[in-house]
């Protein structure tokens, strides 16, 4: 069982939805990333949270620490989100410069 | 404004053929990773530099990969000799803190070894 798990793989939407993605982990963790990857793109930072929730535009994020789970939000989305998300997680058991990646969740929103 | 810079961002090469791939961190940061993506994988760790020194690289394949630092403005990853199975993007990123800090990742070099 991977230490990083994101839920759902795949997320089709229409324009204007309201969007989830989970994350679940299994390890402690001194820090939590959102990063966002577009098609044939680089990786953008969104997030680093260690607890409670920030805010960005129409992007939000919140995590448990209690619960080992952490959530990305997409409010009124627009076909521009569309990209691959991704959920890492500084291990402390693995030395905390050292990200585990999940595996990505692709999202798509249409017009 | 202030970001990671990889060159080259594609590469074709042959079997053989040694591959060098530069990142320039942003000016300040004291700690850079390079990371490996493949569609199988996902992105890997291959080796940290904390003020220029390596860290860990203990995700790196010892026999054919190299990552060195020889200034603060200068990181390296060399593949010598490269293999079909180093086709993937390599990415470069750095960051102020290696436990809390946010990452800033480059655009990425995309190799590809024939």
């Amino acid at each position: 069982k991977n230490e990083v798990e994101q839920s759902p793989q795949n997320l089709t939407a229409q324009e204007g939805e309201f969007i989830t993605i989970n994350c679940s982990y299994s390890v402690g963790i001194s820090a939590l990333h959102w990063l966002q990857q577009h098609p044939g793109g680089g990786i953008v930072s969104l997030f680093m949270l260690s607890s409670g929730k920030k805010k960005h535009g129409r992007l939000i994020a919140t995590i448990n620490i209690q619960e080992k789970h952490s959530s990305l939000h997409i409010t009124a989305s627009h076909p521009r989100d569309s990209a691959v998300y991704i959920c890492a997680v500084r291990s402390t058991s693995q030395g905390a410069q050292k990200l585990v990646f999940g595996q990505g969740t692709r999202l798509t929103i249409n017009p | 404004d202030a970001r990671v810079t990889q060159t080259p961002r594609h590469k074709v090469t042959e079997m053989g053929q040694e591959v060098t791939m530069r990142c320039q961190p942003i000016l300040g940061h004291n700690t850079v990773f390079w990371y490996r993506q493949t569609m199988m994988q996902g992105l890997e760790l291959l080796a940290y530099f904390r003020n220029r020194a390596p860290l860990d690289d203990s995700g790196m394949p010892k026999d054919r990969f190299s990552a060195e630092m020889p200034d603060a403005t200068l990181a390296t990853l060399k593949i010598q000799p490269s293999e079909p199975r180093d086709s993937a993007v390599y990415f470069c990123a750095s960051g102020l803190s290696p436990r809390t800090g946010e990452l800033f990742f480059g655009e990425g070099s995309r190799l590809t070894v024939l």
